[in-house]
Order: C-alpha cells, then sequence, then structure tokens
C-alpha cells in the first residue's frame, strides 16, 4: 500500500498567517492527490482534487501544487473559519490512503 | 443538490452484524463510483471500501476484506455496506462517500454526514 506522510502533525497560527501542509507519497502517484477541511464534529469537505483543481465553491486562498511523491496545501491568509484538521489523499491506486491529518490551531 | 444520508448506524456487541445505508440524490447515481470512509473516535480517516457506478468492481481495506461487503442499487439510488463480525476497533463513524466518476479511478468531490456504528460488550 502507498504509505501517506503528512507534515507536520499540528501546527499554531495567527490571522492572516500563511500556512503550508505537506504530503508525501511513499511512491509516484501523479497528480492524484485531494486535500480536504475537517472541523470537529463535521464531515470533511473537499478542497482540492488533482492536487491542484479548487473545488468548486472553495475560496482562493487554499491552493495546491506538486506532481509525483511531493505535495502542499497552501492558505495563502489563513482566516478564523480555517482552524481545522486537513488530510490528504491518493486516489492513484487501492487502497487509497490517508495521510495522518494536520491539525491547524491558534 | 447532491445529497448523501447514511443510516443504519448503532451500537452492538462484538460479534454482531449490521447494514449500513446511504441514500444518494441530486447526481446520477449510476455514473459514480461511491465509497464508505470511516473514523473512529478521535482519530484519521480510514478508507474502507470502493464500487463502481455499474457495481460490477468492488476495493476493500486489508482490515475489513472477508467481513464487509459494499454493494448499491442503481434502481434506488442507494449504497450499502454489510458488516459482519464487527470488532471494537471496528467503532467509527462511518462515511458515504462519492467520486467524480464511475470508473472508481477519478477523485472524491462529496462526503455525507455519517453514521455512527459503536462495538462494544
Amino acid at each position: 500500500a502507498i504509505q501517506m506522510t503528512q507534515s507536520p502533525s499540528s501546527l499554531s497560527a495567527s490571522v492572516g498567517d500563511r500556512v503550508t501542509i505537506v504530503c508525501r507519497a511513499s511512491q509516484d502517484i501523479r497528480n492524484d492527490l485531494g486535500w480536504f477541511q475537517q472541523k470537529p464534529g463535521k464531515a470533511p469537505k473537499v478542497l482540492i482534487y488533482a492536487a491542484s483543481t479548487l473545488q468548486s465553491g472553495v475560496p482562493s486562498r487554499f491552493s495546491g501544487s506538486g506532481y509525483g511523491t511531493d505535495f502542499t496545501l497552501t492558505i495563502s491568509s489563513l482566516q478564523p473559519e480555517d482552524f481545522a484538521t486537513y488530510y490528504c489523499l491518493q486516489d492513484y491506486n487501492y487502497p487509497r490512503t490517508f495521510g495522518q491529518g494536520t491539525k491547524v490551531e491558534i | 443538490e447532491v445529497q448523501l444520508l447514511e443510516s443504519g448506524g448503532g451500537l452492538l456487541q462484538p460479534g454482531g452484524s449490521l447494514r449500513l445505508s446511504c441514500a444518494a440524490s441530486g447526481f446520477t447515481f449510476s455514473s459514480c463510483a461511491m465509497n464508505w470512509v470511516r473514523q473512529a473516535p478521535g482519530k484519521g480517516l480510514e478508507w474502507v471500501s470502493t464500487i463502481t457506478g455499474s457495481g460490477d468492481t468492488t476495493y476493500y481495506a486489508d482490515s475489513v476484506k472477508g467481513r464487509f461487503t459494499i454493494s448499491r442499487d442503481n434502481f434506488e439510488n442507494a449504497l450499502y455496506l454489510q458488516m459482519h463480525s464487527l470488532r471494537a476497533e471496528d467503532t467509527a463513524v462511518y462515511y458515504c462517500v462519492k467520486d467524480r466518476g464511475d470508473s472508481g479511478y477519478y477523485p472524491i468531490d462529496y462526503w455525507g454526514q455519517g453514521t455512527l456504528v459503536t462495538v462494544s460488550s
């Protein structure tokens, strides 16, 4: 199975900060990677798919990049509603595998 | 508007069986592969199973293979997860999750709100 290593596991940031989360795949997954945001007690929400395509309705401060094994999710200017846990997921092959998650805290 | 509404969760003893359902609306159900993803309390997300749009191909996580069966009814726009030989480690919120396409090789685009399964004696 492809291992997805996400870092950091948590980070502290302030409103207005630029935040970057990294996801590394254990093998080449082309651009078959998605990013999800989850708030406590809620279902995850799609932010990015195909590594860099913004899901409809997601604010443009979110962006994704990468190809192959190294991927990043960037929040250009952190807003109060962005404090949440973020997960990456490879959908290149089965079993699909998630990163461990990154909790973004104040 | 896409809606995915899970049901069937509950409390049951180890070794028991349960069937989860997901009622789908707002899209052409047969054109989309569907997934079950779970999240144990306080833990991360774990992919469980996928079924293609036609229902002819299924995929399972090793942790559930041989115990869980995913199926769908494209006439009723419903997704199912039949779970047998349940263990404490199957305790989780189970999410019904939609792919963008039918093959099982498209990205995810929508999540349901989840249903809680608790396995405890």
